[in-house]
């Protein structure tokens, strides 16, 4: 079945560590997405891509980064500039959908990143 | 810009009750709305969507009208199990840009019990 796969599903970090979180999908799908979400806020949009060697920053990118080498990985990682790097990552990806504007997500299981 | 406002949870039923979770939006244009639900330690799954003014997206049981006049895309399902236990999303697609991505209130939790 196609989907979305995240990992490591739990992560410890020492402060001061950078550390990568792995998205895949194998939906073929053009665009993807990497949100953050912490509790009782909604998610936030951290970067997206929508084509392979091609990404944007979204509303909270400072001390992330992220690469778009391939159609089906999209990586992020979380580095030591981020200040408060403890939440639950959530990656999505969707079929472009030109002017339509239905841009349905899939979403993976997600990543929690814990900051000890 | 754009933004989504969801009413504050939690939100707590007896089986069999009626649910509705307000949800009303400000954006540029007509977006299209979703709801999508959030099971625990689990990612998002869409629940319903609508595309254009006076839509009724639905699915489950769960149903969401798009009223454009006010705004709003309130998430409403007739008699609630235990299994509905869930924090629920109400999202929009924000056409400011071509990036067509989603925007999130701040969810809902919804906790049914037997």
């Amino acid at each position: 079945d196609g989907g979305i796969t995240q990992s490591p599903k739990y992560l410890f970090r020492k402060e001061g560590q950078n550390v990568t979180l792995s998205c895949e999908q194998n939906l073929n799908h053009d665009a993807m997405y990497w949100y953050r979400q912490d509790p009782g806020q909604g998610l936030r949009l951290i970067y997206y891509s929508q084509i392979v060697n091609d990404f944007q920053k979204g509303d909270i990118a400072e001390g992330y980064s992220v690469s778009r080498e391939k159609k089906e990985s999209f990586p992020l990682t979380v580095t030591s500039a981020q200040k408060n790097p403890t939440a639950f990552y959530l990656c999505a990806s969707s079929k472009r959908t030109g002017g339509s504007g239905a841009n349905v997500l899939t979403f993976g299981a997600g990543s929690r990143l814990t900051v000890l | 810009g754009d933004s989504v406002t969801q009413m504050e949870g939690p939100v707590t039923l007896s089986e069999e009750a009626f649910l509705t979770i307000n949800c009303t939006y400000t954006a540029t244009g007509y977006p299209s709305l979703f709801w999508y639900v959030q099971y625990p330690g689990e990612g998002l799954q869409l629940l319903l969507k609508a595309t254009k003014a006076d839509d009724k997206g639905s699915n489950k049981g769960f149903e969401a009208t798009y009223r454009k006049e006010t705004t709003s895309f309130h998430l409403e399902k007739g008699s609630v199990q235990v299994s509905d236990s869930a924090v629920y999303f109400c999202a929009l697609t924000s056409l400011m840009d071509s990036s067509y991505k989603l925007i999130f209130g701040s969810g809902t939790r919804l906790l049914v019990r037997p």
